[in-house]
């Protein structure tokens, strides 16, 4: 099955500056990639995604970036701020129609430092 | 109101005893999913449901089982709780366009 993985584990920055999380995928047929953000004591949420057939989406200081050539995506945050400190997981999948699921990697802590 | 409300928030069990923990959405959404959190693990795949008829394991499956009553409740039991599933467990629905959207957890504590 899809295996995802992320890096770094744990990312500190400092506030104001910008934070990139990358992830890599096994499968090329994955073409779904969400990113969600989880908050102490609070579920995962999402905040962006995108799709195989793009390369690039952005939302106000976040973006992800796809390179399917190499199987790679990446959450850029900018402008960085104390409300950005969170776990973030990377998703992939070949779309949920048919009996695919989500894969997530394992998660980054970021940290943002006043 | 959350969109995906899981109850308990907490509970603490002790081990061999059967516990249940439920799930409720109003998202409509015919897809549900049982996920177990570690610290370090990410999120790992318990059972999985695409709709009142269908249950799937996922990839950690054994020591647990589901229920899916009704397209808006899916439950998760322990039939014998043993502390290594001391775990933040996540119930998550889907849309079919793939989004997943997250209860609040479950911070399960087997003693």
């Amino acid at each position: 099955g899809e295996n995802v993985e992320q890096h770094p584990s744990t990312l500190s920055v400092q506030e104001g500056d910008s934070a990139v999380i990358k992830c890599t995928y096994s499968d090329s047929a994955s073409n779904y990639f969400p990113w969600y953000k989880q908050e102490l004591g609070k579920g995962p949420q999402l905040i962006i995604d995108i799709r195989s057939n793009v390369g690039e989406k952005k939302d106000q200081r976040i973006a992800v970036t796809l390179n399917k050539t190499a199987k790679h995506f990446s959450l850029h945050i900018t402008e960085t701020q104390p409300e950005d400190s969170a776990v973030y997981f990377c998703a992939a999948s070949k779309g949920l129609y048919g009996n695919n699921r989500l894969a997530f990697g394992k998660g980054n802590q970021v940290v943002v430092i006043p | 109101d959350a969109d995906v409300t899981q109850t308990p928030r907490n509970r603490i069990t002790k081990t061999g005893k059967r516990i249940m923990l439920e799930c409720s959405q109003t998202k409509g959404h015919d897809r549900m999913y049982w996920y177990r959190q570690d610290p370090g693990l990410g999120l790992r795949l318990i059972y999985y449901s695409f709709d009142v008829k269908d249950i799937n394991k996922g990839e950690i499956s054994d020591g647990y089982s589901v229920s899916r009553q009704a397209q808006a409740k899916f439950s998760l039991s322990l039939e014998s709780a043993i502390p290594n599933q001391t775990a933040l467990y996540f119930c998550a629905t889907s849309d079919l366009q793939g989004r997943a959207f997250f209860g609040q957890g479950t911070r399960l504590t087997v003693v």
